[in-house]
């Protein structure tokens, strides 16, 4: 799998637009962009994924550039409850295996 | 959409106990689940994959003898702590991915997480 990296930690203030980045320069053809969020003492929750084109569902947006090197989760509106540590992982479709990173810690800031 | 419920959410034992804990997938099947701890402050570490009707794949370092994993059905993976220490309290979490899988690049999912604490 591609590694990825990204910051340690960012705020946000209530409200307003969270814009994470995740670097994965190795990614390969085959290789999805995943995004997952823990809430603190909760398991994972999957965000969103991507290959090449950007995507949006009820949570996100996650924007991923031309030359797919990098990408931006972005959470439109956030609120306290997005208060969460992010994780972008990178792996093909047929990889079963999640492996995480140390990921973003997102403190969103009433 | 896809649930993987774990149990019990949180337990508390004596050192040199053995404990159990459940992953169930509750409206899909999962022939793959896999296994994780995570300590505090720190990141989810996978320790092993679950493979049912066969044995775990465990990652390196990790003790097969220590941790035992048993994958019986199609909906089930139990992860027995064996003789647990104070050192093995930890979070442990459990993901699965539905089976077969109807699109490649469908995301895993995870449980909400045992908490272990070893007296």
């Amino acid at each position: 799998d591609a590694k990825t990296t990204q910051p340690p930690s960012m705020d946000c203030a209530e409200g307003r637009a969270a814009n994470l980045p995740c670097n994965h320069s190795t990614i390969s053809g085959n290789e999805y962009v995943y995004w997952y969020r823990q809430i603190h003492s909760q398991g994972p929750q999957y965000i969103i994924h991507g290959l090449k084109n950007n995507e949006t569902n009820e949570m996100a947006s996650l924007i991923i550039t031309e030359d797919r090197k990098s990408s931006t989760l972005i959470l439109p509106h956030a609120t306290l409850r997005d208060t969460a540590v992010y994780y972008c992982i990178v792996r093909t479709a047929s990889y079963d295996k999640v492996i995480f990173g140390p990921g973003t810690s997102l403190s969103v800031i009433p | 959409g896809a649930v993987v419920s774990q149990h019990p959410s949180r337990v508390i034992c004596k050192s040199g106990t053995s404990v159990k804990i459940e992953c169930r997938s509750l409206d899909f099947q999962a022939t793959t689940m896999f296994w994780y701890r995570q300590f505090p402050k720190q990141s989810l570490m996978l320790m092993a994959t679950s493979n049912e009707g066969s044995k775990a794949t465990y990652e390196q370092g990790v003790e097969k003898d220590k941790f035992l994993i048993n994958h019986a059905s199609l909906t089930l993976s139990t992860l027995t702590v064996t003789s647990a220490h104070p050192e093995d309290s930890s979070f442990y979490i459990c993901s699965a991915r539905e089976s077969p899988v109807r699109l490649s690049n469908q995301p895993q999912h995870f449980g909400d997480g045992t908490r272990l604490s070893i007296l």
